[in-house]
């Protein structure tokens, strides 16, 4: 079965450290896509990155980077030099294919960041 | 980019009423649409999924005849949330569930709905 694990339901830390968010999958699925979001206390979800299960290179993006490492089936996310800005809730998300209907997403329970000045 | 919008972005209903929430595609047209629901601090669980001309498909465990769903165009997909009560109470969330490799899975904005 599909299942995405977010084993950190939160974290706290202060300002300007660095903090790596876990996420864990399961798939029975040989394509597949993973997807990290952000959710401020608004509550509309904000896309960070997509990565499909073909590419392994890691990616940065200013102080965001990720991790997937295929073999232990991870998806991890570090903020460098974190900021007050960054407290949010985390979402790491799969992809499921519903054939026809297209493809919906799976997510772990997020991680709740919590950055102090 | 694509855009999905919701209308209401909150709503406060009284238990027993019925509660409609719509989600469009403003600059595409979406044969499928995804529902889905997060209880406060929990994660986004997938409810149903839309499709335009046909009967929706629910996830088990979710009620049909609680949660009606209208996908009556290819822009405009309706959540209906029946005889609500106070365990209904809920952040809905709708997205267009195209494929990944071209999109970024376009959510709309949420409705939080509140039963009292």
């Amino acid at each position: 079965a599909q299942k995405v694990t977010q084993a950190q339901t939160e974290i706290s830390v202060v300002e300007k450290e660095d903090v790596t968010l876990d996420c864990v999958y399961e798939t029975r699925d040989t394509t597949y896509y993973l997807f990290w979001y952000k959710q401020p206390p608004s509550g509309e979800l904000v896309f960070l990155i997509r990565r499909n299960s073909f590419d392994e290179q890691n990616e940065i993006s200013g102080r965001y980077s990720w991790n997937f490492q295929k073999s232990t089936s991870s998806f991890n996310f570090t903020i460098t030099a974190s900021q007050v800005v960054d407290s949010a809730v985390y979402f790491c998300a799969l992809s499921e294919a519903r054939g026809q209907a297209g493809t919906a997403l799976i997510f772990g329970k997020g991680t709740t960041l919590s950055v102090s000045s | 980019g694509a855009v999905v919008s919701q209308h209401p972005s909150w709503v406060i209903c009284k238990s027993g009423t019925s509660v409609k929430i719509e989600c469009r595609s403003l600059d595409f047209q979406a044969t499928t649409m995804f529902w889905y629901r997060q209880f406060p601090k929990q994660s986004l669980m997938l409810m149903a999924t839309s499709n335009e001309g046909s009967k929706a498909t629910y996830e088990q465990g979710v009620e049909k005849d609680k949660f009606l769903i209208n996908h009556a165009s290819l822009t405009l997909s309706t959540l209906t949330v029946t005889s609500a009560h106070p365990e209904d109470s809920s952040f809905y969330i709708c997205s267009w569930g195209g494929h990944p490799s071209r999109d970024t899975q376009y959510f709309g904005p949420g409705t939080r709905l509140t039963v009292l």
